[in-house]
């Protein structure tokens, strides 16, 4: 079945850079879109950006230039690295699969990880 | 962006209740919602695409219902499993998507 880890670390600073993996297995991850999406309190979910790998990468309007998604497809992860992080960034970070292989369910989100925390903090 | 609203942001139910949670857009976004469960612990689970699709392997206790800027999520007989918190997300045209603030589903 299909399955997805995210990891990292659980602690940033301030003005660093946030990295992040997701780990996928049961599907091909050349074949889906994959995104990002982020749980705070403040903002509840909040859908961050998306890799395809034929060609496609989105980042939301209020990441763009802080944010890069990235793929490697021999060892099925996705990546996610923040640039100047600050407390706003803390929240849980998810990882998440569109539904079926084409661009009409792209925004439709069939599988999630369980997420990983990510506290921004000196 | 389009803003999403859920209403209530909680609700206290029996198993066995009926229960429907209204999700709305900020402006019409056709059929292009979905919903999904999320549960302490767990990993998010989509409920319904396209408004009414249910998602295989989702049972049938769940439905969904609306178009343009109007939708609601239904159980028809709320079991143990099912109390979590309820999100809806718009996926239409092109991102960013959005996401409701949530329902939270209790047990009375």
């Amino acid at each position: 079945q299909v399955q997805l880890q995210e990891s990292g670390p659980g602690l940033v600073k301030p003005s660093e850079t946030l990295s992040l993996t997701c780990t996928v297995s049961g599907a091909s991850i050349s074949s889906f879109y994959w995104s990002w999406i982020r749980q705070s309190p403040g903002k509840g979910l909040e859908w961050i950006g998306f890799f395809y790998h034929s060609g496609g990468i989105n980042y939301s309007p209020s990441l763009e230039g802080r944010l890069t998604i990235s793929v490697d497809t021999s060892k099925k992860q996705l990546y996610l690295k923040l640039r100047s992080v600050t407390a706003a960034d803390t929240a849980v970070y998810f990882c998440a699969r569109g539904l079926g292989s084409g661009t009409y369910y792209r925004g439709t989100f069939d599988y999630w990880g369980l997420g990983t925390q990510v506290t921004v903090s000196s | 962006d389009i803003q999403m609203t859920q209403s209530p942001s909680s609700l206290s139910a029996s198993v066995g209740d009926r229960v429907s949670i209204t999700c709305r857009a900020s402006q019409s976004i056709n059929t292009n919602l979905n919903w999904y469960q999320h549960r302490p612990g767990k990993a998010p689970k989509l409920l319904l695409y396209a408004a009414s699709t249910l998602q295989s392997g989702v049972p049938s206790r769940f439905s969904g219902s609306g178009s343009g800027t109007e939708f609601t999520l239904t159980i028809s007989s709320l079991q143990p499993e099912d109390f979590a918190t309820y999100y809806c997300q718009q996926c239409y045209t092109d991102p960013p998507w959005t996401f409701g603030p949530g329902t939270k589903v209790e047990i009375k």
